[in-house]
């Protein structure tokens, strides 16, 4: 079975850091792309990251670029999320996916791609 | 940025009767190399993480029920659940991925009358 369990949230001061880590279980994992996407409370869904195979590409929303950081390590079947310079407008339910990219003609197009499956998610809080 | 839009915000629907849910994007996400919708569809339960029902506009995922389906092209797409069940109370989210960011519809909960 495809599992996906995120780990490292919590509540942070405005301005801190966090670092978000999901373990992936049941599939290869460097056969995959891999991406976070946040629900804020009471809000949508909003894609945060994403990232490749093997981590030479990275995609990032406008509201994150430059204070998130996305990573992998395939050989721990992990994938993580750099937090830096919260804000309060971070605070949100933090689901890891599996990317499901297209392919075609033995070329995956990092860009284009759904989810499945989705982790619970871990609650980041950034509060005074 | 591709904007998704989707109506109504919620509807509620007798047991057995068919729920309609659509999903509108700013511009078409139609690929003319390859003719398919890059369109996907969500089921999101309290207390649960989203699962992908529906790829590609129309394609169903396996395991999915066959009294959901989607349908559209180009920047039109709607969701039908052909005879709602009570276990298909939940949030709808429709999703682009023709290019990053990626981006949802701002969801459809979907409650029985």
């Amino acid at each position: 079975e495809v599992q996906l369990v995120e780990s490292g949230g919590g509540v942070v001061r405005p301005g801190g850091s966090l670092r978000l880590s999901c373990a992936a279980s049941g599939f290869t994992f460097d056969d995959y792309g891999m991406s976070w996407v946040r629900q804020a409370p009471g809000k949508g869904l909003e894609w945060v990251s994403g990232i490749n195979w093997n981590a030479d590409t990275t995609r990032y929303a406008d509201s994150v670029k430059g204070r998130f950081t996305i990573s992998r390590d395939n050989a721990k079947h992990s994938l993580y999320l750099q937090m830096n310079s919260l804000r309060a407008e971070d605070t949100a339910l933090y689901h890891c996916a599996r990317n499901i990219a297209y392919c075609s003609n033995g070329v995956c197009y990092v860009d284009n791609n759904w989810f499945d499956p989705w982790g619970q998610g871990t609650q980041v809080t950034v509060s005074s | 940025d591709i904007v998704m839009t989707q109506s109504p915000d919620s509807l509620a629907v007798s047991l057995g009767e068919r729920a309609t849910i659509n999903c509108k994007s700013s511009q078409s996400v139609l690929h003319s190399s390859n003719n398919k919708n890059y369109l996907a569809w969500y089921q999101h339960k309290p207390g649960q993480p989203p699962k992908l029902l529906i790829y590609w506009a129309s394609t169903r995922k396996s395991g999915v029920p066959d009294r959901f389906s989607g349908s559209g092209s180009g920047t039109d797409f709607t969701l039908t659940i052909s005879s709602l069940q009570a276990e298909d109370v939940a949030i709808y989210y429709c999703q682009q991925y023709y290019r990053t960011p990626l981006t949802f519809g701002g969801g459809t909960k979907v409650e029985i009358k």
